[in-house]
C-alpha cells in the first residue's frame, strides 16, 4: 500500500519556538494533503487541506500566519508551527491522496508536539 | 455542519465477546465511510473502509455496514481479544475529500 512519512514523530521545544513538520509520500504523487490536529482525549479536527502548487485552505478557527502549510511538490508538504505556545501542543497528523485514488487517505504516523 | 457521532463514548468487555460499535453521521452526501483504530499515543490504522455504494465491507474478525439513508454506519467485532483493546474511529469522507471524524469509543477487552 501507498505510505505516507511524517517527521519528527516527536518534537519537545520552548514557548516562542516555530516548529516546522514534514508530510512526504513515499510511492505515490499526493495531489492533496491534509493536516489533522488531536488534543488529548479529543478526536482529529482538520486543520487545512492543500492542494500541490496552491495556497492551502484553512478550516473556520484555524490561523493561517500561525501554521503555516507548504505544499510545493507532489511529495512534500510542511507545517509550520510559528511561535507556538502551550496550547499549540497537540497530535498533529498528515494524510496524502493522490490522482488514481482520491477518495483513499493515506496517514503518517503523526508528530506529538509538546510546547513547553 | 457536517457531524459524526460515535456511541458508546467507552465500552468494557470480557474476551470473546461480539460487539458492535455504532457511528451515525448528518450528512448523507459522502464519498465513503471509515474505521480507524488508534492505539494510544499512536497514529492511525486503517481497518475497513466502505463505499458510498456499498453496504458492507468485512475484513476477518471485523465487519463493517454503511446505511447512507439512515446515516449510520457499525462496526462488528467478533470474538473479541485483549489485543483488539483501543479507540476505535469512524471517519465519513464528504465533499471536499476531507475525513470528519468521530470522537471515538475506547474499547477495553479483559483476558
Amino acid at each position: 500500500g501507498a505510505v505516507v512519512s511524517q517527521h519528527p514523530s516527536r518534537v519537545i521545544c520552548k514557548s516562542g519556538t516555530s516548529v516546522k513538520i514534514e508530510c512526504r509520500s513515499l510511492d505515490f504523487q499526493a495531489t492533496t494533503m491534509f493536516w489533522y490536529r488531536q488534543f488529548p482525549k479529543q478526536s482529529l479536527m482538520l486543520m487545512a487541506t492543500s492542494n500541490e502548487g496552491s495556497k492551502a485552505t484553512y478550516e473556520q478557527g484555524v490561523e493561517k500566519d500561525k501554521f503555516l502549510i507548504n505544499h510545493a511538490s507532489l511529495t512534500l508538504s510542511t507545517l509550520t508551527v510559528t511561535s507556538a505556545h502551550p496550547e499549540d501542543s497537540s497530535f498533529y497528523i498528515c494524510s496524502a491522496t493522490g490522482r488514481l485514488a482520491k477518495n483513499i487517505q493515506y496517514f503518517g504516523a503523526g508528530t506529538r508536539l509538546s510546547v513547553l | 455542519k457536517q457531524e459524526v457521532t460515535q456511541i458508546p463514548a467507552a465500552l468494557s468487555v470480557p474476551e470473546g465477546e461480539n460487539l458492535v460499535l455504532n457511528c451515525s453521521f448528518t450528512d448523507s452526501a459522502i464519498y465513503n465511510l471509515q474505521w480507524f483504530r488508534q492505539d494510544p499515543g499512536k497514529g492511525l490504522t486503517s481497518l475497513l473502509l466502505i463505499q458510498s455504494s456499498q453496504r458492507e465491507q468485512t475484513s476477518g474478525r471485523l465487519n463493517a455496514s454503511l446505511d447512507k439513508s439512515s446515516g449510520r454506519s457499525t462496526l462488528y467485532i467478533a470474538a473479541s481479544q485483549p489485543g483488539d483493546s483501543a479507540t476505535y474511529l469512524c471517519a465519513r469522507m464528504g465533499g471536499r475529500r476531507a475525513l470528519t471524524f468521530g470522537s471515538g469509543t475506547r474499547l477495553q477487552v479483559q483476558p
